[in-house]
């Protein structure tokens, strides 16, 4: 059974700081793995999709990995801002389009 | 081009009432999947549609249902609610056979049981 884990929960850095947000999971034949963002009370929007085929993707100051063999990816946020305070999900998805999420590490940037 | 629709945003039952949700996939899109989203948790698999077909079902159980319509819209249906059943609802679209399979989700109908 595909299991799917976020760490850290929350983390709370000072704007302008790089950091890494973290997903392991269980199984890896994944279709492929997907990075979500939450504002509170709101739906998801996708940020970066990486298929199985591939070892990154990047979207702006957004940097995600793919390590199948050992089950990880991280999301790398350069520069923070204000603006990403925001809880981030990490999602894999199965050739059904099934998606199994994590947790989510919620982040709070201050200025 | 409309993204993934969701009404209503908001709605509060009754324990033991029935509710209905609905949702309008992104355009161009023909599988809708349904999410249930307990507070401070991820979302878990409701179930998915596709051809007007419940095409997989995660472990929910038989109270909850759902249909596609023709256009590829969808209903969720709930009934005999418990207050457990409280949590966002969110809907997510895509396209079956598309090569990266990328789901887009709707806003969410936040449900409260009382």
């Amino acid at each position: 059974k595909q299991e799917v884990t976020q760490i850290p929960a929350a983390l709370s850095v000072p704007e302008g700081e790089n950091l890494v947000l973290n997903c392991s999971f269980t199984d890896s034949a994944i279709y492929n793995l997907q990075w979500f963002r939450q504002d509170p009370g709101k739906g998801l929007t996708s940020l970066l999709l990486i298929q199985s085929s591939q070892r990154e993707q990047t979207s702006g100051r957004l940097n995600a990995s793919l390590d199948k063999s050992s089950g990880r990816s991280t999301l790398y946020i350069a520069a923070s801002q204000p603006g990403d305070s925001a809880t981030y999900l990490c999602a894999v998805s199965s050739n059904t389009g099934k998606l199994i999420f994590g947790q989510g590490t919620t982040l709070q940037v201050k200025p | 081009d409309a993204g993934v629709t969701q009404s209503p945003t908001h709605l509060i039952k009754t324990r033991g009432q029935q509710v209905t949700l609905r949702c309008s996939p992104k355009s161009g899109h023909d599988t809708v999947s349904w999410y249930q989203q307990a507070l401070g948790q991820g979302p878990q698999f409701i179930f998915q549609y596709y051809e007007e077909e419940e095409r997989q079902r995660g472990n929910f159980p038989d109270r909850f249902s759902g249909h596609q319509f023709p256009n590829y819209s969808s209903e969720l249906n709930v009934n005999a609610l418990l207050l457990g059943d409280s949590a966002l609802y969110l809907c997510a679209s895509s396209l079956l056979g598309a090569q990266d399979y990328e789901q887009y989700f709707g806003p969410g109908t936040r449900l409260t049981v009382t």
